[in-house]
């Protein structure tokens, strides 16, 4: 079974500019999370998607948005960067929502911000 | 924010040794426990997820259990080999649907 993906793996924007990531989960999970990484944070959740739905967000601006299609697919915006958005970026899949499964991790897309 | 914290934040052990890990996380609101294990340039691989308080879960060498009224867990390794050398992450999971990680416990064995 392939495991999560996660396009691109890295990216490199200017301030002021949007970027989109995407994240195709292991076949016939149908949520996926998305999580932020930086040395001076650690690891934070940024929202979960479920039946193209987002159930819960974390503690991030509106700049940070997500969606989810039909085929359990995600992406995640991030609009206007600023350079404290410099981070690796996660997704996660699993078979239901809520927690009580266990999460599968993609590679992770690095994001630079100049 | 809720404060989720591991200790010790690294540890250093000899290969053989057996060694464990703490977590600690609010005693309300407690939905799941779960374990990660992080190597460097790769993914968090998923060691346990824990939702009942006095759960014990076990794959190979590695255990955990989770005690939810005081607010802990604890992950052993048994015999811990070079291999096992990676960063041990724990999130608690509470019942409005947020995540919060700890910061992580980086384990090196020496050979």
């Amino acid at each position: 079974k392939a495991g999560v993906t996660q396009t691109p793996r890295y990216l490199i924007k200017t301030r002021g500019q949007q970027v989109t990531l995407s994240c195709s989960p292991i076949s016939g999970h149908r949520s996926v999370s998305w999580y932020q990484q930086t040395p001076g944070q650690g690891l934070q959740f940024l929202f979960e998607y479920f039946s193209e739905t987002q159930r819960n967000k974390g503690n991030f601006p509106g700049r940070f948005s997500g969606r989810q299609f039909s085929n359990s697919r995600s992406e995640m915006n991030v609009s206007t960067l600023e350079l404290g958005d410099s981070a690796l970026y996660l997704c996660a899949s699993s078979l239901e929502p809520g927690g009580g499964y266990e999460q599968y991790f993609g590679p992770g897309t690095r994001l630079t911000v100049t | 924010i809720l404060n989720v914290e591991q200790s010790p934040q690294s540890l250093h052990v000899q290969e053989g040794d057996s060694t464990n890990f703490t977590c600690s996380f609010p005693s309300s609101n407690f939905y799941a426990l779960h374990w990660y294990r992080w190597e460097t340039a790769k993914s968090p691989e998923a060691l346990f997820v824990m939702t009942l308080n006095g759960d014990e879960k076990k794959k190979g060498r590695i255990s955990a259990t989770l005690n939810t009224k005081e607010g802990y867990s604890y992950l052993y390794i048994k015999g811990s080999q070079p291999e096992d050398s990676a960063t041990y992450l724990c999130a608690f999971r509470n019942t409005g649907n947020q995540f919060y990680f700890g910061t992580g416990t980086s384990l090196t064995v020496i050979p």
